[in-house]
């Protein structure tokens, strides 16, 4: 079946403009996550939704970073006005388990995002 | 805290060599234990992973990890090999009981040889 898929693949944008980034999870999957992978930082975690509980933010870096997820499906991650060092490829993932369970993600491709 | 390390950044062996890739963990009880390969410009593709039972498991493309708890490792083993493995393996962490984020160690980037 289809994997895990992101878009745009890659992003330029300009210092101070806002992007999203998409994410569509692999169909039936109930949890989701958003990852960062920078050169000085290596992966780092970012997000995480679970069904419909409420989503655990402990890694967003700082109040411009933003995700939501509609439908239990379908994520959108908002960077607003956006920095130099957010310039990262941002991974999703998604998992078949709730919490107790599998734990198994599955990745997509990325969105690179450079910053100017 | 919970830590993933992965000694070796960068190794180089030759077509055919056998291939052990280390990770060491730090964490209170046993994790989920996963290993992750990047190729360039791809995602991250699981490998294999240890949840509990047998401490030595199979994964893809012939490769294999042994969990010791005694050492806190979970190394990854290919006994031969092939061209195509050269990419960033990832080993990561999964607390259970817990949302499932993984925590990663910085990655060691594998090199073959002819």
């Amino acid at each position: 079946g289809a994997g895990v898929s992101q878009s745009p693949s890659n992003k330029v944008t300009e210092k101070g403009k806002d992007v999203e980034l998409r994410c569509d999870p692999i169909s039936g999957h109930t949890a989701l996550y958003w990852y960062r992978q920078s050169l000085g930082q290596g992966l780092e975690f970012l997000i995480y939704f679970q069904g419909n509980s409420a989503p655990d933010k402990s890694g967003l870096p700082s109040d411009r970073f933003s995700a939501e997820r509609t439908g239990g499906s379908v994520s959108t991650l908002t960077i607003q006005r956006t920095q130099q060092e957010d310039s990262a490829v941002y991974l999703c993932a998604s998992s078949p388990g709730q919490d107790g369970g599998s734990y198994e993600q599955y990745f997509g491709p990325g969105t690179r995002l450079t910053v100017t | 805290a919970q830590s993933v390390t992965q000694p070796d950044i960068h190794i180089t062996v030759s077509e055919g060599a056998s291939l052990e890739l280390r990770c060491n963990y730090s964490y209170g009880a046993t994790p989920y234990l996963f290993w992750y390969v990047q190729s360039p410009g791809q995602g991250l593709q699981l490998l294999l992973k240890y949840f509990s039972g047998d401490t030595l498991v199979q994964g893809i493309k012939g490769f294999e990890a042994e969990f010791k708890r005694s050492q806190s490792s979970f190394n990854l083993r290919k006994p031969s090999v092939h061209w195509s493995d050269a990419a960033e393996y990832f080993c990561a962490v999964g607390r259970r009981g817990n949302t499932g984020k993984l925590i990663f160690g910085q990655g060691t980037t594998l090199q073959v040889k002819p």
